[in-house]
C-alpha cells in the first residue's frame, strides 16, 4: 500500500519550455505532499510543501512564480517549471503523507529528471 | 533549522564485509528517523524508520540503531553483497512533516 506514482520519469526539452510533473498517490488520499529537488551528487532539498486546496508553501530561495504547484485533489499535486533554463535540470522527486501527524513516515515517487538544452 | 550530515561520503568494501554508516543531525527534537537507499537516478527506497522510543530496527541484513540525545543514528549492513551498491540516505522530519536529509554515502560493494 501507499504508492506514489510520478510522471514523466525522464524530460528532455529546450530552453524556455515549461514542463509539468505529476504525482499522485494511487490508494491513498494525500492531504500533504513534497516537492524536492536533488542536483547532481548532492542530496535531497525540499521545494515546497503543497497542501490539497490551498496555496503551496515555498522553501526559501525557491521561486513561486517558477515553480507553480497545483494540488487540486487529494490525490494529485503538479509541479510545473515555467520558462525553463539548464541551470533548472535536476532530479525532482514528490512526496506524500497520508495524514498530517509527527510521526507519519513519507512516500516518494520514482522521481522526474529533467534536461533542459 | 535541522541540518544532517552523513559519513563518510564514500565508502568501498569487499563483498561479504560488515559496515557501519554514520548518521548526525542537530535538533535532537525529532519524531523518528529513516533510512533510505537511492540507486543511481531512481527514486528513494525506505529501508527502515526508527522511532523516536526506539533504539533499534532491524529489517534483514540491515540493522539501525538511533540516540536522540546525542543525534545519533548508524545503520549496520552484515555481510555485504554486491546488489547493496547504492547511495544511503538518512533522513528526520521537519516541523512541517518534510523530511531534511544527510549528504548521503555512496556504497559500492566490490564483488
Amino acid at each position: 500500500g501507499a504508492v506514489v506514482s510520478q510522471h514523466p520519469s525522464w524530460v528532455i526539452c529546450k530552453s524556455g519550455t515549461s514542463v509539468k510533473i505529476e504525482c499522485r498517490s494511487l490508494d491513498f488520499q494525500a492531504t500533504t505532499m513534497f516537492w524536492y529537488r536533488q542536483f547532481p551528487k548532492q542530496s535531497l532539498m525540499l521545494m515546497a510543501t503543497s497542501n490539497e486546496g490551498s496555496k503551496a508553501t515555498y522553501e526559501q530561495g525557491v521561486e513561486k512564480d517558477k515553480f507553480l504547484i497545483n494540488h487540486a485533489s487529494l490525490t494529485l499535486s503538479t509541479l510545473t517549471v515555467t520558462s525553463a533554463h539548464p541551470e533548472d535540470s535536476s532530479f525532482y522527486i514528490c512526496s506524500a503523507i497520508v495524514e498530517v501527524g509527527g510521526n507519519q513516515p513519507q512516500h516518494f515517487g520514482d522521481g522526474t529528471r529533467l534536461s533542459i538544452l | 533549522k535541522q541540518e544532517v550530515t552523513q559519513i563518510p561520503a564514500a565508502l568501498s568494501v569487499p563483498e561479504g564485509e560488515n559496515l557501519v554508516l554514520n548518521c548526525s543531525f542537530t535538533d535532537s527534537a525529532i519524531y523518528n528517523l529513516q533510512w533510505f537507499r537511492q540507486d543511481p537516478g531512481k527514486g528513494l527506497t525506505s529501508l527502515l524508520l526508527i522511532q523516536s522510543s526506539q533504539r533499534e530496527q532491524t529489517s534483514g541484513r540491515l540493522n539501525a540503531s538511533l540516540d536522540k540525545s546525542s543525534g545519533r543514528s548508524t545503520l549496520y549492513i552484515a555481510a555485504s553483497q554486491p546488489g547493496d551498491s547504492a547511495t544511503y540516505l538518512c533522513a528526520v522530519p521537519g516541523g512541517a512533516n518534510n523530511l531534511f536529509f544527510g549528504t548521503g554515502t555512496r556504497l559500492t560493494v566490490i564483488p
